[in-house]
């Protein structure tokens, strides 16, 4: 069965260090992977998608995420956080060969200390 | 830049009673999706439309139904509301294609007193 998870529901980092947040799927098929992001009482922003063109992949506010077939990840990066990088981020995939449905992962939250 | 507008932000309702949320999309898009939202289990989807007037069950759709009579709208109604319906709802759209990113809505926290 396909599936998306994440690992670490909250992952709490300081100002300018390095982020890593943690994304693997299971599938048999090529995936398209997305990140999402989502700040208080707002809905999901697209940060990031991999659909086959380059395995590293760059997204808004500095991150992106680097697609590892052996490994089946899509774990996303940013050098340096913020403090406005505080938020959920949700992995997410599709596949050409799986209809209209997108799976989401469970989501991680992402707390910045000055 | 693609708009996705729910009706209402908040919404406090009864149970029994027949709720209706509204999604609106600006962008000609052939996909929309309702979602709910929980602590700790990320986005479950209870209905998507891949066009006008057609629809398919997601993965929670018990106690929902929805509407596509316009490709730029797509509501989402609780037949009977119950407590456990108490929510985040997200709305959704799409280009066609899996491939494509899904544009949300800012949400709906609906309250079932």
């Amino acid at each position: 069965a396909q599936s998306v998870t994440q690992l670490g529901s909250h992952v709490s980092v300081s100002e300018g260090a390095l982020v890593l947040l943690r994304c693997n799927y299971s599938s048999s098929v090529p995936p398209y992977l997305f990140w999402y992001v989502q700040y208080p009482n707002q809905g999901l922003q697209l940060l990031l998608k991999y659909t086959s063109a380059a395995t590293l992949v760059k997204g808004i506010n500095g991150f992106e995420a680097e697609f590892k077939k052996s490994e089946t990840s899509f774990h996303l990066t940013k050098p340096s956080a913020h403090m406005s990088d505080a938020a959920e981020y949700f992995c997410a995939v599709s596949f050409h060969t799986g209809g209209f449905k997108t799976i989401f992962g469970a989501g991680t939250r992402l707390f910045v200390k000055a | 830049d693609v708009k996705v507008t729910q009706s209402s932000r908040y919404l406090v309702k009864r149970t029994g009673e027949k709720v209706f949320l509204e999604c609106v999309q600006d962008m000609d898009h052939e996909n929309m999706f309702w979602y709910r939202q929980d602590p700790g289990l990320g986005l479950r989807l209870i209905y998507f439309s891949y066009d006008v007037k057609m629809k398919e069950k997601g993965d929670i759709p018990e106690g929902y139904s929805v509407s596509r009579e316009k490709k730029e709208r797509f509501s989402l109604i609780l037949e009977s509301a119950s407590t456990n319906q108490t929510s985040m709802y997200l709305c959704a759209s799409r280009r066609q294609g899996a491939g494509q990113p899904q544009h949300f809505g800012d949400g709906t926290r609906l309250s079932i007193l």
